[in-house]
């Protein structure tokens, strides 16, 4: 089957640096996309890789390993408003998205 | 604001009503979609539309039809639904459906209550 994992919850400190992990099982390989979504709102865009390597678009970078199945979402220099769920998800084989359960962003003062 | 709405925001509904979900895309995009979002569960895709053809239907129950009459407008009609639709429904919409880098946009989503 197919599979998305990533941390259900993680807490950081304002003006700290965070990195929320995803590792993927899928059939086949379109490339990874990282959506945040605040409480009671629509998921928006943060970023799309599909090579190895690192992409960095301001305080967020996002990194994938094409090989170990495994990208991660890098947020710098932490804001309140970061808080937030980070959604994960793949485009398999038949271009169809496969997404992680999110994890929830907990920024403390 | 993603240029996708949705309406109503949200809904309340006993299982003998029949209610419709609307969405409709300013973004020229040629594909949309319906997800449903529960807590703590991944986006579970419903349907996806491609110039108007309905392109996939992962085993939805017949309770939730989906319509759409163009490019630019999606209907979720429910019928006699169950305490456990209840959940965020969620659209989204992209260029085309069959592209690697195709971006979905989403609206802001209908939170569906079924008593």
């Amino acid at each position: 089957g197919q599979n998305i994992d990533q941390p259900t919850e993680m807490t950081a400190t304002e003006g700290a640096i965070v990195q929320i992990n995803c590792t993927y099982q899928t059939s086949g390989f379109n490339g990874l996309f990282w959506y945040q979504q605040h409480a009671g709102e629509a998921p928006t865009f943060l970023s799309y890789n599909v090579l190895d390597g690192l992409e960095e678009k301001g305080r967020f970078s996002s990194f994938l390993s094409l090989s170990k199945g495994y990208s991660y979402l890098l947020l710098k220099e932490l804001q309140m408003k970061d808080s937030a769920s980070y959604l994960c998800a793949v485009m398999d084989s038949n271009y169809q998205l496969i997404w992680g359960a999110g994890t929830k962003l907990i920024i403390k003062p | 604001e993603t240029g996708v709405t949705q309406t109503p925001r949200h809904l309340v509904m006993g299982m003998t009503n029949k209610k419709s979900l609307k969405c409709e895309q300013h973004l020229g995009h040629n594909a949309m979609y319906w997800y449903k979002q529960s807590a703590k569960k991944p986006l579970e895709l419903m349907f996806v539309y491609n110039f108007k053809e309905q392109t996939e239907n992962n085993s939805v129950p017949s309770r939730f039809s989906p319509e759409c009459p163009n490019s630019s407008h999606l209907f979720l009609h429910l019928h006699t639904l169950q305490p456990e639709d209840s959940a965020l429904y969620l659209c989204a919409s992209s260029q085309d459906s069959g592209g690697g880098s195709d971006t979905q946009y989403f609206g802001p989503g209908t939170r569906l209550t079924v008593l």
